[in-house]
Protein backbone atom coordinates (compact mmCIF):
# COMPACT_ATOMS: atom_id res chain seq x y z
CA UNK A 1 0.00 0.00 0.00
CA UNK A 2 1.07 3.20 -0.60
CA UNK A 3 2.46 5.36 2.25
CA UNK A 4 2.83 9.37 2.45
CA UNK A 5 4.44 10.74 -0.34
CA UNK A 6 5.69 14.43 -1.07
CA UNK A 7 6.53 16.72 -3.90
CA UNK A 8 8.92 17.51 -4.82
CA UNK A 9 11.47 15.98 -3.19
CA UNK A 10 13.89 18.95 -3.85
CA UNK A 11 13.24 22.40 -4.42
CA UNK A 12 15.55 25.20 -4.89
CA UNK A 13 14.52 28.57 -4.60
CA UNK A 14 16.10 31.91 -4.99
CA UNK A 15 15.59 34.51 -2.43
CA UNK A 16 12.17 35.90 -2.71
CA UNK A 17 10.63 33.31 -4.79
CA UNK A 18 7.14 31.81 -3.57
CA UNK A 19 7.21 27.88 -3.51
CA UNK A 20 4.35 25.54 -2.64
CA UNK A 21 5.21 21.85 -1.15
CA UNK A 22 2.47 19.02 -1.83
CA UNK A 23 1.50 16.40 0.54
CA UNK A 24 -0.30 13.56 0.10
CA UNK A 25 -1.84 11.51 2.95
CA UNK A 26 -2.35 8.35 3.34
CA UNK A 27 -5.97 7.64 1.99
CA UNK A 28 -8.29 7.57 5.01
CA UNK A 29 -6.18 9.43 7.44
CA UNK A 30 -7.71 12.02 9.03
CA UNK A 31 -5.28 14.16 11.11
CA UNK A 32 -1.93 15.19 8.61
CA UNK A 33 1.08 17.29 10.27
CA UNK A 34 3.81 19.40 8.95
CA UNK A 35 6.79 19.40 10.00
CA UNK A 36 9.98 21.81 9.57
CA UNK A 37 13.79 20.20 10.31
CA UNK A 38 16.69 22.37 9.93
CA UNK A 39 20.37 20.20 9.23
CA UNK A 40 21.46 18.37 12.48
CA UNK A 41 18.10 19.34 14.33
CA UNK A 42 14.97 17.52 15.14
CA UNK A 43 11.79 18.18 13.73
CA UNK A 44 9.57 20.88 14.74
CA UNK A 45 5.73 20.95 14.20
CA UNK A 46 4.44 23.77 12.09
CA UNK A 47 0.61 22.68 11.67
CA UNK A 48 -2.22 20.10 12.40
CA UNK A 49 -5.09 20.04 10.28
CA UNK A 50 -8.15 17.63 11.12
CA UNK A 51 -9.88 17.08 7.56
CA UNK A 52 -10.25 19.70 6.10
CA UNK A 53 -9.88 22.19 9.35
CA UNK A 54 -6.78 23.70 10.20
CA UNK A 55 -7.23 23.53 13.91
CA UNK A 56 -3.43 24.05 15.04
CA UNK A 57 -1.12 26.97 13.15
CA UNK A 58 0.97 27.87 15.72
CA UNK A 59 4.43 26.46 14.74
CA UNK A 60 4.48 28.29 11.37
CA UNK A 61 7.42 30.61 12.05
CA UNK A 62 6.00 33.96 10.02
CA UNK A 63 3.01 35.21 8.15
CA UNK A 64 5.14 33.99 5.03
CA UNK A 65 4.15 30.76 5.59
CA UNK A 66 0.69 29.23 4.64
CA UNK A 67 -1.04 25.84 4.65
CA UNK A 68 -4.05 24.48 3.21
CA UNK A 69 -6.07 21.03 3.14
CA UNK A 70 -9.20 22.29 1.13
CA UNK A 71 -10.99 18.96 0.95
CA UNK A 72 -9.35 17.12 3.62
CA UNK A 73 -6.76 14.92 1.67
CA UNK A 74 -4.36 16.49 -0.04
CA UNK A 75 -1.87 19.41 1.54
CA UNK A 76 0.03 22.37 0.49
CA UNK A 77 2.33 24.18 2.44
CA UNK A 78 3.15 27.25 0.79
CA UNK A 79 6.13 29.86 1.58
CA UNK A 80 5.46 33.46 -0.16
CA UNK A 81 8.82 35.48 -0.18
CA UNK A 82 11.22 32.88 0.56
CA UNK A 83 14.42 33.45 2.65
CA UNK A 84 17.44 31.61 3.47
CA UNK A 85 16.87 30.86 7.34
CA UNK A 86 13.17 28.76 5.35
CA UNK A 87 16.02 26.21 3.90
CA UNK A 88 15.04 23.33 5.82
CA UNK A 89 13.29 19.54 5.01
CA UNK A 90 9.63 19.77 5.23
CA UNK A 91 8.15 16.65 6.15
CA UNK A 92 4.37 16.02 6.26
CA UNK A 93 2.68 12.93 8.53
CA UNK A 94 -0.54 11.69 8.66
CA UNK A 95 -2.36 9.65 11.23
CA UNK A 96 -5.59 7.62 10.33
CA UNK A 97 -7.62 9.11 13.84
CA UNK A 98 -8.53 11.87 15.82
CA UNK A 99 -7.11 11.33 19.27
CA UNK A 100 -3.69 11.38 20.22
CA UNK A 101 -2.86 7.24 20.50
CA UNK A 102 -2.81 7.40 16.52
CA UNK A 103 1.20 6.94 15.55
CA UNK A 104 2.14 9.35 12.55
CA UNK A 105 3.22 8.01 9.42
CA UNK A 106 5.68 10.01 7.57
CA UNK A 107 6.89 10.95 4.08
CA UNK A 108 10.21 11.49 2.57
CA UNK A 109 9.93 15.20 3.37
CA UNK A 110 10.79 18.10 0.50
CA UNK A 111 14.43 19.40 1.15
CA UNK A 112 14.12 22.91 0.38
CA UNK A 113 17.00 25.00 -0.41
CA UNK A 114 17.15 29.06 -0.53
CA UNK A 115 19.94 30.34 -2.48
CA UNK B 1 4.10 17.94 26.93
CA UNK B 2 6.97 16.86 28.96
CA UNK B 3 10.50 17.22 28.03
CA UNK B 4 13.02 14.28 27.72
CA UNK B 5 16.93 14.20 27.95
CA UNK B 6 18.37 11.51 26.02
CA UNK B 7 22.07 11.00 25.37
CA UNK B 8 23.73 12.67 22.10
CA UNK B 9 25.38 8.81 20.60
CA UNK B 10 25.86 5.88 21.48
CA UNK B 11 27.31 2.51 19.74
CA UNK B 12 26.36 -0.69 19.22
CA UNK B 13 27.75 -3.84 17.93
CA UNK B 14 25.99 -5.62 14.86
CA UNK B 15 24.05 -8.38 16.30
CA UNK B 16 24.17 -7.61 19.86
CA UNK B 17 21.09 -5.73 21.48
CA UNK B 18 21.04 -2.01 21.77
CA UNK B 19 19.32 -0.39 24.77
CA UNK B 20 18.95 3.48 24.33
CA UNK B 21 18.03 5.32 27.56
CA UNK B 22 15.55 8.42 28.51
CA UNK B 23 14.62 10.47 31.23
CA UNK B 24 11.63 12.39 31.04
CA UNK B 25 11.48 13.34 34.89
CA UNK B 26 8.59 15.17 34.34
CA UNK B 27 5.79 13.35 32.45
CA UNK B 28 2.39 13.23 33.89
CA UNK B 29 -0.13 10.47 34.45
CA UNK B 30 -1.94 10.32 31.21
CA UNK B 31 1.42 11.15 28.94
CA UNK B 32 2.57 8.42 27.16
CA UNK B 33 6.64 7.41 25.64
CA UNK B 34 6.88 7.46 22.26
CA UNK B 35 10.14 6.14 20.13
CA UNK B 36 10.44 7.19 16.51
CA UNK B 37 13.45 6.98 14.77
CA UNK B 38 15.26 8.57 11.44
CA UNK B 39 17.40 6.61 9.18
CA UNK B 40 19.46 9.28 7.23
CA UNK B 41 17.47 11.33 4.40
CA UNK B 42 14.02 9.66 4.99
CA UNK B 43 11.05 10.72 7.14
CA UNK B 44 10.97 9.49 10.81
CA UNK B 45 9.59 6.25 11.89
CA UNK B 46 7.06 4.88 14.66
CA UNK B 47 8.63 2.49 16.71
CA UNK B 48 6.31 1.71 19.98
CA UNK B 49 4.82 3.69 22.46
CA UNK B 50 4.10 2.90 26.24
CA UNK B 51 2.10 4.07 29.14
CA UNK B 52 3.38 2.36 32.23
CA UNK B 53 3.35 -1.55 31.43
CA UNK B 54 6.08 -3.09 29.34
CA UNK B 55 5.89 -2.98 25.47
CA UNK B 56 6.98 -5.32 22.84
CA UNK B 57 6.27 -5.60 19.74
CA UNK B 58 8.38 -6.55 16.43
CA UNK B 59 10.89 -4.44 16.37
CA UNK B 60 11.47 -3.41 19.81
CA UNK B 61 11.11 -3.68 23.72
CA UNK B 62 10.50 -0.23 25.43
CA UNK B 63 11.18 -0.93 29.50
CA UNK B 64 9.13 1.73 31.50
CA UNK B 65 10.48 2.38 35.22
CA UNK B 66 7.83 2.19 37.90
CA UNK B 67 7.83 5.88 38.76
CA UNK B 68 7.92 6.60 34.93
CA UNK B 69 10.85 9.03 35.48
CA UNK B 70 12.78 7.31 32.64
CA UNK B 71 12.59 4.27 29.73
CA UNK B 72 14.81 2.12 27.64
CA UNK B 73 14.07 1.18 24.20
CA UNK B 74 15.86 -2.27 23.44
CA UNK B 75 16.73 -3.45 19.86
CA UNK B 76 17.64 -7.39 20.63
CA UNK B 77 19.70 -8.25 17.56
CA UNK B 78 20.73 -4.92 16.12
CA UNK B 79 21.89 -4.50 12.06
CA UNK B 80 23.92 -2.03 10.14
CA UNK B 81 20.15 -1.20 9.11
CA UNK B 82 19.33 0.29 12.53
CA UNK B 83 21.75 3.12 12.29
CA UNK B 84 19.88 5.88 12.89
CA UNK B 85 18.64 8.88 15.05
CA UNK B 86 16.55 7.51 18.03
CA UNK B 87 14.21 10.02 19.88
CA UNK B 88 12.41 9.21 22.68
CA UNK B 89 9.14 11.92 22.58
CA UNK B 90 6.81 12.25 25.70
CA UNK B 91 3.03 12.72 24.51
CA UNK B 92 -0.24 13.64 26.33
CA UNK B 93 -2.91 10.93 25.14
CA UNK B 94 -5.70 13.46 25.26
CA UNK B 95 -3.99 15.86 22.57
CA UNK B 96 -4.51 15.26 18.77
CA UNK B 97 -0.92 14.21 18.86
CA UNK B 98 1.75 16.84 17.71
CA UNK B 99 5.50 15.32 18.15
CA UNK B 100 7.56 17.28 20.32
CA UNK B 101 11.04 16.00 18.81
CA UNK B 102 14.14 16.60 20.87
CA UNK B 103 17.81 16.01 19.81
CA UNK B 104 17.58 12.33 19.94
CA UNK B 105 20.73 9.56 20.09
CA UNK B 106 22.61 8.70 17.14
CA UNK B 107 23.11 5.32 17.29
CA UNK B 108 25.71 3.97 15.27
CA UNK B 109 25.60 -0.29 14.65
CA UNK B 110 29.26 -1.42 13.98
CA UNK B 111 30.28 -4.70 11.66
Amino acid sequence: GAGVSQSPRYKVAKRGQDVALRCDPISGHVSLFWYQQALGQGPEFLTYFQNEAQLDKSGLPSDRFFAERPEGSVSTLKIQRTQQEDSAVYLCASSPGLAGGNEQFFGPGTRLTVL
Amino acid sequence: DAKTTQPPSMDCAEGRAANLPCNHSTISGNEYVYWYRQIHSQGPQYIIHGLKNNETNEMASLIITEDRKSSTLILPHATLRDTAVYYCIVRGGTSYGKLTFGQGTILTVHP
